[in-house]
């Protein structure tokens, strides 16, 4: 089974904080995504990776960040964290790009 | 752009029903066509993926079907029990490899 874990199920921070938010697959899988999930607004893309040191903006990837050093991890930064970033953010894989994708557990982060 | 669509939005059915959750898209040009489950608060649990050559997939008492030629994904759940009670999302895999999700479809089975 695929496993896809995220650094933290709940996060509060403070507006201008820079935050990490780390997603580790165990698969060996090409690529990873980050996205958020709002109510009303559903899931929305903000950035992808297909390979090592590779990016892809999504559809939202305004304020944010990624960093992919190795396989297996995909970090997402918000350099400066703002109140209207509060969301759920949700980490996936998926062995080629066409391919089932796998979802992490998710992070609930607030930012006051 | 594609439009991924699911209605209804909130549907209750008492225990033991069979139902249809629905999905549509509007362009027809898509590699897949995802189903998944998300319990309050936690992340998404992949159900089934039906390529698009395929016409349906089959799990245990979930069976998705696709017809692209119209634009449109079933969910049909046999037997439902209050364990199935969920909201239920569908995705479909575009041109450039992207999920573009539904809003999804907030079940509820009462005993």
């Amino acid at each position: 089974d695929v496993k896809v874990t995220q650094s933290s199920r709940y996060l509060v921070k403070r507006t201008g904080e820079k935050v990490f938010l780390e997603c580790v697959q165990d698969m060996d899988h090409e690529n990873m995504f980050w996205y958020r999930q709002d109510p009303g607004l559903g899931l929305r893309l903000i950035y992808f990776s297909y390979d090592v040191k590779m990016k892809e903006k999504g559809d939202i990837p305004e304020g944010y960040s990624v960093s992919r050093e190795k396989k297996e991890r995909f970090s997402l930064i918000l350099e400066s964290a703002s109140t209207n970033q509060t969301s759920m953010y949700l980490c996936a894989t998926a062995g080629y790009s066409y391919n089932e994708q796998f979802f992490g557990p998710g992070t609930r982060l607030t930012v006051l | 752009k594609q439009e991924v669509t699911q209605i209804p939005a909130a549907l209750s059915v008492p225990e033991g029903e069979n139902l249809v959750l629905n999905c549509s898209f509007t362009d027809s040009a898509i590699y897949n066509l995802q189903w998944f489950r998300q319990d309050p608060g936690k992340g998404l649990t992949s159900l089934l993926l039906i390529q698009s050559s395929q016409r349906e997939q089959t799990s245990g008492r979930l069976n998705a079907s696709l017809d692209k030629s119209s634009g449109r994904s079933t969910l049909y759940i046999a037997a439902s029990q209050p364990g199935d009670s969920a909201t239920y999302l569908c995705a479909a895999t575009n041109q450039g490899g992207k999920l573009i999700f539904g809003q999804g479809t907030e079940l509820s089975v009462k005993p």
